[in-house]
């Protein structure tokens, strides 16, 4: 068990640019989501996947994020047009469910991303 | 927005002693979970306790939860300087709900040695 990978670990990016981050899950989960954080506050949620399909988003989520998970297994966070107020940790986490839905979220989170913008 | 809010925002105690989280949330959960995160590093997921239990313990940790008053503390005895780290708590909604994590802002603990 690898556990969940985030890269870059660090992204300092000037404003205005694009950047993309890529999360691989743990190999086996089926279920992938991306949280952003800012210092001194908890993880809040951006989207989910379930496979390959992306099932929730927040209002977080501007137009100018987008995700992705093309097979069903790593994911990519793209931020176009970056601003200053994006510079947080972006993490990504993945977790299994048992068919029948039961059983808790448990959900195993990547080192993250630290954004940066100038 | 976040559902969850932890108290204390802040604990320092000495190694050897008790610390005592609290969280409270705002809607009816399917779960509720803790979490640690150390400085600037990602989540591990430490104890998850169902909205139908009342007590849970994990080796040095014991999790209760209050529904009716939509409370949780989570207890960490003989505490430890590797115990420095900020502690959340997590909801997840009703089956059916959102997949989501709802996460408060966290006790930052800082265990003396």
């Amino acid at each position: 068990d690898t556990g969940v990978s985030q890269n870059p670990r660090h992204k300092i990016t000037k404003r205005g640019q694009n950047v993309t981050f890529r999360c691989d899950p743990i190999s086996e989960h089926n279920r992938l989501y991306w949280y952003r954080q800012t210092l001194g506050q908890g993880p809040e949620f951006l989207t989910y996947f379930q496979n390959e399909a992306q099932l929730e988003k927040s209002r977080l989520l501007s137009d100018r994020f987008s995700a992705e998970r093309p097979k069903g297994s790593f994911s990519t966070l793209e931020i176009q047009r970056t601003e200053q107020g994006d510079s947080a940790m972006y993490l990504c986490a993945s977790s299994t469910r048992g068919i029948s839905g039961r059983g808790g979220n448990e959900q195993f989170f990547g080192p993250g991303t630290r954004l940066t913008v100038l | 927005s976040q559902q969850g809010e932890e108290d204390p925002q802040a604990l320092s105690i000495q190694e050897g002693e008790n610390a005592t989280m609290n969280c409270s949330y705002k809607t009816s959960i399917n779960n509720l979970q803790w979490y640690r995160q150390n400085s600037g590093r990602g989540l591990v997921h430490l104890i998850l306790i169902r909205s139908n239990e009342r007590e849970k313990h994990s080796g040095r940790l014991r999790v209760t939860l209050d529904t009716s008053k939509k409370s949780s503390s989570l207890l960490i005895t003989a505490s430890r300087a590797a115990d420095t780290a900020s502690y959340f708590c997590a909801t997840d909604l009703p089956q059916g709900g959102s997949e989501k994590l709802v996460f408060g802002k966290g006790t930052k603990l800082t265990v003396n040695p």
